[in-house]
């Protein structure tokens, strides 16, 4: 898999914005973009993917870039639920069965 | 729908003792894999399974074991517990591996593991 680089941690008011980025200058054509986040004392949950196109989905929104060498995660109103620690992934059909692998991750601060 | 169940939820073994954790899923999944958390890092792959009867190693298998007899199950055994194998276990699935559209990885809410 493709690497991909995220701040180690990053904080937001609530109610407001947040926009958490993700760099993967090495991604192949074929390489999905995957969100994963991990409340604390919880298992990771999806939260989105995209290839080429922007995606929106109830829980958040994903934007990519033109080149794809970068995405941005964005959660239009953050509450104090969102504070996790939030992973952008690549995943490739070229890689076969290996699973996705987890970085480290951005950790989100929700300030009340 | 229960999704993935992972028990126990916590436990403490001695140096040399041997265990089993237990995954299963409810969402005839084929694809199942085990993965350990340690603090402050992200998920390592410990192994995984594509289909009943087939499992291979991730990125850091020794010390553990795995059969996959059902679709439903994959447990993960400590042979020969050992202080390092302190840990956050996570046991996830799928129907296929987590790439591309619609194959999200489903996990389990973890095993805390504490091995003295």
């Amino acid at each position: 898999d493709a690497k991909t680089t995220q701040p180690n941690s990053m904080e937001s008011n609530e109610e407001e914005p947040v926009h958490l980025p993700c760099n993967h200058s090495t991604i192949s054509g074929t390489d999905y973009i995957h969100w994963y986040r991990q409340l604390p004392s919880q298992g990771p949950e999806y939260v989105i993917h995209g290839l080429t196109s922007n995606v929106n989905n109830r829980m958040a929104s994903l934007a990519i870039a033109e080149d794809r060498k970068s995405s941005t995660l964005i959660l239009h109103r953050a509450t104090l639920r969102d504070a996790a620690v939030y992973y952008c992934i690549l995943g490739g059909r070229n890689s076969g069965n290996t699973p996705l692998v987890f970085g480290k991750g951005t950790r989100l601060s929700v300030i009340a | 729908n229960a999704g993935v169940t992972q028990t126990p939820k916590f436990q403490v073994l001695k140096t040399g003792q041997s265990m089993t954790l237990q995954c299963a899923q409810d969402m005839n999944h084929e694809y199942m894999s085990w993965y350990r958390q340690d603090p402050g890092m992200g998920l390592r792959l410990i192994h995984y399974s594509v289909g009943a009867g087939i499992t291979d190693q991730g990125e850091v298998p020794n010390g553990y074991n795995v059969s996959r007899s059902t679709t439903e199950d994959f447990p993960l055994r400590l042979l020969s517990a050992a202080p390092s194998q302190t840990s956050v276990y996570f046991c996830a699935s799928s129907y296929s591996p987590g790439r591309g559209a619609s194959e999200k990885l489903f996990f389990g809410s973890g095993t805390q593991l504490s091995v003295l």
